[in-house]
């Protein structure tokens, strides 16, 4: 079955030191990937995908993820956390079959502290 | 543009009531998708309409319904209201058709529905 997980329910950074969320996927073929994040009491806001082509995706907010084919990953980072930046990230990857009715498989989110 | 807008944004029921959560899309979006998010199972897929048809379906039983205007709005609908449909009901809206599958979704702040 396709899936995605996002193995750490919680990370816990520095305010200033780099940050990584992990996300790592299971779909044959190439994937479309996705990153979401989640402001306590508001809806989702797009960050950033991996669509092809250069394996470093450059988002919003100083965000970038890197796409690893071999490890089936798409890791989301920033060099240099922000207490703002503490919120609900979400990773997503669109099934890969034919048709255009193709839906988003999420991951379970990874709640994210920054701290000053 | 003006953003995806969902109402009412908060809502209290009883068992065995039904609701009715509504969904306005970003203007020229035909796709629009229904998720229900909770603490413990993160975000779960409903349902997408795309151009009035129910073009994607998750697993959720036959009381969760939905349908979608020719101007895009959407709404759906929960009958026989149970204590476990308490969550946050998020639309989101993208442009859909044959590029739908790699474009981003927008959400709107969601509704919060209680039930007592």
């Amino acid at each position: 079955a396709q899936s995605v997980a996002q193995p750490e329910d919680q990370v816990n950074v520095a305010e200033g030191n780099p940050l990584t969320v992990k996300c790592t996927y299971s779909v044959s073929g190439n994937p479309y990937l996705f990153w979401y994040v989640q402001y306590p009491n508001r809806g989702l806001q797009f960050l950033l995908k991996y669509i092809t082509g250069d394996n470093l995706v450059k988002g919003s907010y100083g965000f970038e993820a890197e796409f690893n084919k071999s490890q089936t990953s798409f890791h989301l980072k920033k060099p240099s956390a922000l207490v703002s930046d503490s919120a609900l990230y979400f990773c997503a990857v669109r099934e890969v079959r034919a048709g255009n009715n193709r839906k988003l498989i999420w991951g379970l989110g990874t709640s994210l502290a920054v701290n000053p | 543009k003006a953003g995806v807008t969902q109402t009412p944004r908060y809502l209290i029921k009883t068992r065995g009531q039904q609701v009715t959560l509504s969904c306005s899309p970003i203007s020229g979006h035909r796709s629009v998708s229904w998720y229900q998010q909770t603490p413990g199972q993160g975000l779960q897929f409903l349902f997408e309409y795309f151009s009035e048809t129910q073009r994607n379906k998750g697993n959720f039983p036959g009381r969760f319904s939905g349908r979608q205007f020719s101007n895009s709005r959407s709404e759906m609908n929960v009958s026989t209201l149970e204590l476990g449909d308490s969550a946050l009901y998020l639309c989101a809206s993208s442009e859909g058709g044959t590029s739908g599958t790699y474009n981003e979704q927008f959400f709107g702040p969601g509704t919060r529905l209680t039930v007592l």
